[in-house]
């Protein structure tokens, strides 16, 4: 059974970091696209960014709010994804999916890890 | 970035009756290989989302099979061919064709009458 596990969610203040991490199972990880959605309050979905294989040349992209800020990583030794978030915005306050992408888009969504930025 | 429009964005159903749910894209999403990455995803209240469809028109495992997508180009419909009370939620259209970024539609909240 495919699982994905977020973890390191919490409350940060604005201008803090804060790193989310993704246990992967039930599939082979390494060769896995990889990818971050949110879900702000009140809001939709927004894809946050993706990381390829290791094979596949392991790019990686974001969308464009979160450039510079957000890095994206994996250890395909411990099947983990990670999202380390830094300079951190109320307006990323939400709901942070860690998905394994399979046929053209998320096909195993995690539990969410909930993000508050608040002073 | 491709703009993903649904509607509608409230959608009441009776029991049984038949729901569809419309996604257009501010540009074709056919790729250069002919292919059209467009998903369908249901989230249930207090859950994360689920992909239903993928690739316009395929259903993923385990997926009822009143669930039905269909579209091409620009204009997608995601079809319930009888509504149970296990549909409420919001559905979301995604696009990954034209990506970084992929992009979703705004979601439409389906309820029952």
């Amino acid at each position: 059974e495919v699982q994905l596990v977020e973890s390191g969610g919490g409350l940060v203040k604005p201008g803090g970091s804060l790193r989310l991490s993704c246990a992967a199972s039930g599939f082979t990880f390494s060769n896995a696209w990889m990818s971050w959605v949110r879900q702000t309050p009140g809001q939709g979905l927004e894809w946050v960014g993706r990381i390829k294989s290791t094979s596949d040349g392991g790019t990686i992209d974001y969308t464009a709010p979160v450039k510079g800020r957000f890095t994206i990583s994996r250890d395909d030794s411990k099947n983990t994804l990670f999202l380390q978030m830094n300079s951190l915005q109320t307006e990323d306050t939400g709901v942070y999916y860690c998905t394994w992408l399979w046929s053209g888009g998320p096909h195993h969504w995690g539990q969410g890890a909930l993000v508050t930025v608040s002073s | 970035d491709v703009v993903m429009t649904q509607s509608p964005l409230s959608l009441p159903v009776t029991l049984g009756q038949p729901a569809s749910i419309s996604c257009r894209s501010s540009q074709s999403l056919v790729n250069s290989d002919g292919d059209t990455y467009l998903n369908w995803f249901h989230q249930r209240p207090g859950q994360s989302p689920r992909r239903l469809i993928y690739q316009v028109s395929k259903r993923d495992s385990g997926v009822p099979d009143r669930f039905s997508g269909s579209g091409s180009g620009t204009d997608f419909t995601l079809k319930i061919s009888r509504v149970e009370a296990e549909d409420v939620g919001v559905y979301y259209c995604m696009q990954n064709t034209h990506w970084p970024p992929s992009t979703f539609g705004q979601g439409t909240k389906l309820e029952i009458k």
